[in-house]
Order: C-alpha cells, then sequence, then structure tokens
C-alpha cells in the first residue's frame, strides 16, 4: 500500500473552518482515498473516501489534486466533538471478487485539538 | 443506526489465561476484522473474516490467537495463552459489501497481568 504523509497535529477554533492535508505522492490510479477519524477512548470511524473528484458528504468534504499526489479534508464548522486523530489511508480499488481482504493500514494521523 | 457491539468493555486476566473477545457485527454485513491499538501506538490489522474462514491474517495474528463467527450474529478473538504485550485495544469492525466502508466496534481494553 502505498504511503500517506500527514501533520502530527493540528489546532483550530471552533466553529472555524479546518483544512487537513495529507501528501500522497505514490499513489497509484486505483488507489482510493479514505479518511478515518478517532475520537479519544473510541473506535476509528469512517468520515469519507473519494478516487478523483471532489467529495462531499454530511460530515465533511475532501478535496483531491489534480495530479492526485496530495488530498485535504475539510471540516466546514470544527465543533468540540471533532477533536480527534484523523487518517488518510490508500487503498487500492476493489476488487470485484468477494473475500477480498480490503484490510486498513493505519498511519500515525493527524490529532486535531479543537478550541472553544 | 445500527452499530457494532463489543463486550466486554474491559477485561483483566493473566498471563497464560485464555480470554475470548465477543463482537456483535451489524446484521447485514459479510466481512469481519478485528484490529489491536496497544497504547499511545498506531491500529493494527489482525485478522479478516469472510463466508466463515480468515481471508487475511497479519504477522501478529500467530497460533495463539483464532477467530470464530460461531451462529450467525457474532464473532470472536481467543486468544489462547496471554501475554503482556497482548494488553492493548481490541476493535472489531465490519462491512456490508466490498464497496462499504468499515464500521467499528467502541473496543475491548485488555490487561494482561
Amino acid at each position: 500500500d502505498a504511503k500517506t504523509t500527514q501533520p502530527n497535529s493540528m489546532e483550530s477554533n471552533e466553529e472555524e473552518p479546518v483544512h487537513l492535508p495529507c501528501n500522497h505522492s505514490t499513489i497509484s490510479g486505483t488507489d482510493y482515498i479514505h479518511w478515518y477519524r478517532q475520537l479519544p477512548s473510541q473506535g476509528p470511524e469512517y468520515v469519507i473516501h473519494g478516487l478523483t473528484s471532489n467529495v462531499n458528504n454530511r460530515m465533511a468534504s475532501l478535496a483531491i489534486a489534480e495530479d492526485r499526489k496530495s488530498s485535504t479534508l475539510i471540516l466546514h464548522r470544527a465543533t468540540l466533538r471533532d477533536a480527534a486523530v484523523y487518517y488518510c489511508i490508500l487503498r487500492d480499488r476493489e476488487p470485484i471478487y468477494g473475500g477480498a481482504t480490503n484490510k486498513l493500514i493505519f498511519g500515525t494521523g493527524t490529532l486535531l485539538a479543537v478550541q472553544p | 443506526e445500527p452499530e457494532v457491539t463489543q463486550t466486554p468493555s474491559h477485561q483483566v486476566t493473566q498471563m497464560g489465561q485464555e480470554v475470548i473477545l465477543r463482537c456483535v457485527p451489524i446484521s447485514n454485513h459479510l466481512y469481519f476484522y478485528w484490529y489491536r491499538q496497544i497504547l499511545g501506538q498506531k491500529v493494527e490489522f489482525l485478522v479478516s473474516f469472510y463466508n466463515n474462514e480468515i481471508s487475511e491474517k497479519s504477522e501478529i495474528f500467530d497460533d495463539q490467537f483464532s477467530v470464530e463467527r460461531p451462529d450467525g450474529s457474532n464473532f470472536t478473538l481467543k486468544i489462547r495463552s496471554t501475554k503482556l504485550e497482548d494488553s492493548a485495544m481490541y476493535f472489531c469492525a465490519s462491512r456490508r459489501d466490498i464497496h462499504y466502508e468499515q464500521y467499528f466496534g467502541p473496543g475491548t481494553r485488555l490487561t494482561v497481568t
């Protein structure tokens, strides 16, 4: 699996937008970009994923660079509840057969602190 | 909203004892996983399970570990003879199909003394 690089930590103020960067210069053409987060003392939680186009869902937006070597997770209005470790993970395109592992390989992520 | 549940939330055991960690995945999910996270470290993949068999396991998942889906709802991780270094948070995850995200449980904190 291709490697991702994220800042160790970031800070934000409540109700302000947060842009969490991820570099993945060795991404392959079939790698999806996934974001998960882990709130304190909880299991990881899916946030969003994309391939080439920018993606939006109720939690966040994902902006993917045109060359796909980097991406940015955008939280439009940070809340205290968004304080967590955010992981950017590359996953190969899902195979069409069943039984494929599709395991997640977690890095150290970005620890986001949100100040009131 | 359906969720993955895990029991117990905290298990304390003595070195050399067997432990079974239990998970109830989301009911219509087909793929099941165990991960672990040693305090202060990364989340690590242990094993994946599909169609009643292991589809992949990591180097951590040695002969002391086993998984089972004994009925239509539970998914268990057994450690036969626990070691101090097995102390960690163990997360169960499930996914509906190969095109969907993984849903994680809240974890079981295993403490081996």
